[in-house]
């Protein structure tokens, strides 16, 4: 199994809810990645995880709050998020943070309304 | 901080032609590594290939190989016999070896290649 899979593929909220985003692997690898690509724009790193804890936060607003419970799972928690924040986000993994090779999953397109 | 530039925005080559997508970067750093990346509509994106600045021969995986010129920070990708399948938004990464930073990837900002009958 060679596959980060996240859910949902899209998603559509509204500025006041709260939804979460999934991502999940089970090559055993144990860093975890959040990315956040705008339309036509390259990806830009939002959230490291190396051994389930939290090793790079980029300065992303505390409206993003990620969480990894266990080395196959990595969610990302949203609230009162604005029409900006719209965009799609990848999740990707490697065997350890330092190593050069990430796998990244299809992503979640979200719009927020 | 390092950049990366990817200078063509669109490139277009016809099936079975070859076609090279440029890529320039600036660091200071003298170890470190370099990708292109392949995003296709799907949206996943996929390792094409990868370079190790410290070794000279340039990386090759079948149809795609890269012009690595450490000195010119240059890292250009070649596709050979383009299928339509190529077709995608290409990304060019940079990423240091160093350990604090190692885990970041800074992209440039993609070429779409058109692939035409």
């Amino acid at each position: 199994d060679t596959e980060v899979t996240q859910t949902p593929k899209h998603l559509v909220m509204g500025m006041t809810n709260k939804k979460s985003l999934k991502c999940e692997q089970h090559m055993g690898h144990r860093a975890m990645y959040w990315y956040k690509q705008k339309a036509k724009k390259p990806p830009e790193l939002m959230f490291v995880y190396s051994y389930e804890k939290l090793s790079i936060n980029e300065s992303v607003p505390s409206r993003f709050s990620p969480e990894c419970p266990n080395s196959s799972h990595l969610f990302l928690h949203l609230h009162t998020l604005q029409p900006e924040d719209s965009a799609l986000y990848l999740c990707a993994s490697s065997q350890g943070a330092t190593n050069e090779k990430l796998f990244f999953g299809s992503g979640t397109q979200l719009s927020v309304l | 901080a390092q950049t990366v530039t990817q200078s063509q925005p669109e490139m277009s080559v016809q099936e079975a032609e070859t076609v090279t997508l440029s890529c320039t970067y600036d660091t200071s750093e003298s170890d470190y590594y370099l990708f292109w990346y392949k995003q296709p509509p799907s949206r996943q994106m996929i390792l094409v290939i990868r370079q190790e600045a410290y070794k000279q021969q340039n990386a090759t995986e079948n149809r795609f190989s890269v012009n690595f010129q450490k000195a010119a920070k240059s890292f250009s990708l070649k596709i050979s016999d383009s299928q339509l399948g190529d077709a995608a938004m290409y990304f060019c990464a940079y990423r240091s070896a160093w350990t604090g930073t190692a885990s970041k990837l800074t992209f440039g900002t993609g070429t779409r290649l058109q692939v035409t009958l």
